[in-house]
């Protein structure tokens, strides 16, 4: 069963602190993955998607890195911000590219001021 | 550039009720994908409709069904309502090609909250 993981469930950090979000996943034969952030009742904005070739992809503060072999991908938010505050979700495409992807359950940061 | 909106944002029903939720797609956006999202969990993939067709459903049973329109946007009917039922019904556009090369990010509207009593 193609399943994707994210550890911790909550996470929170003073304002300023670098900080990684993890994404694990079962299944190597991943089309592409993608991080998305959620605000509490709102929905989904994508932050980053790599691609199956890719290693990483930035923008902004934002690093996010992919290791197919491994089954793992992170999220590495530089300087934190309360603003950055949400729920941070990762999705795996295992369908080839049709985009019917996958979640994981996410991870909730909050930033302290 | 219009992005996917979503209606109603709110909608409360009871059990054994229908429902129909609506979405815009993104323009130039030809494939709407519809996931469930219960309280905090991730995003679950209920169908997605390309050109009209359905193409690819999740794990859902049959009373969950769907509409593409020629302008593509959509409709998500969901018969005999459940308790269970009660989600964030999210929609998400994406592709001006075909499905199966997509390699944009999925473009998602606020969603409708449903509440099922």
């Amino acid at each position: 069963k193609q399943e994707v993981t994210q550890i911790p469930a909550a996470l929170s950090v003073p304002e300023g602190e670098n900080l990684v979000l993890n994404c694990s996943f079962t299944d190597s034969a991943i089309y592409n993955l993608q991080w998305f952030r959620q605000d509490p009742g709102k929905g989904l904005t994508s932050l980053l998607l790599i691609q199956s070739s890719q290693r990483e992809q930035t923008s902004g503060r934002l690093n996010a890195s992919l290791d197919k072999s491994s089954g793992r991908s992170t999220l590495y938010i530089a300087a934190s911000q309360p603003g950055d505050s949400a729920t941070y979700l990762c999705a795996v495409d295992f369908s080839g590219g049709y985009q019917k992807v996958t979640f994981g359950t996410g991870t909730k940061l909050q930033v302290i001021p | 550039e219009t992005g996917v909106t979503q209606s109603p944002t709110h909608l409360i029903k009871t059990r054994g009720q229908q429902v129909t939720l609506r979405c815009s797609s993104q323009s130039g956006h030809n494939t709407v994908s519809w996931y469930q999202q219960a309280l905090g969990q991730g995003p679950q993939f209920i169908f997605q409709y390309y050109r009209e067709e359905e193409n690819g459903r999740g794990n859902f049973p049959p009373r969950f069904s769907g509409l593409q329109f020629p302008n593509y946007s959509s409709e998500l009917n969901v018969n005999a309502l459940e308790l269970d039922d009660s989600a964030l019904y999210l929609c998400a556009s994406s592709g001006t090609g075909q499905p199966s090369s997509y390699n944009s990010p999925l473009h998602f509207g606020n969603g409708t909250r449903l509440t099922v009593t």
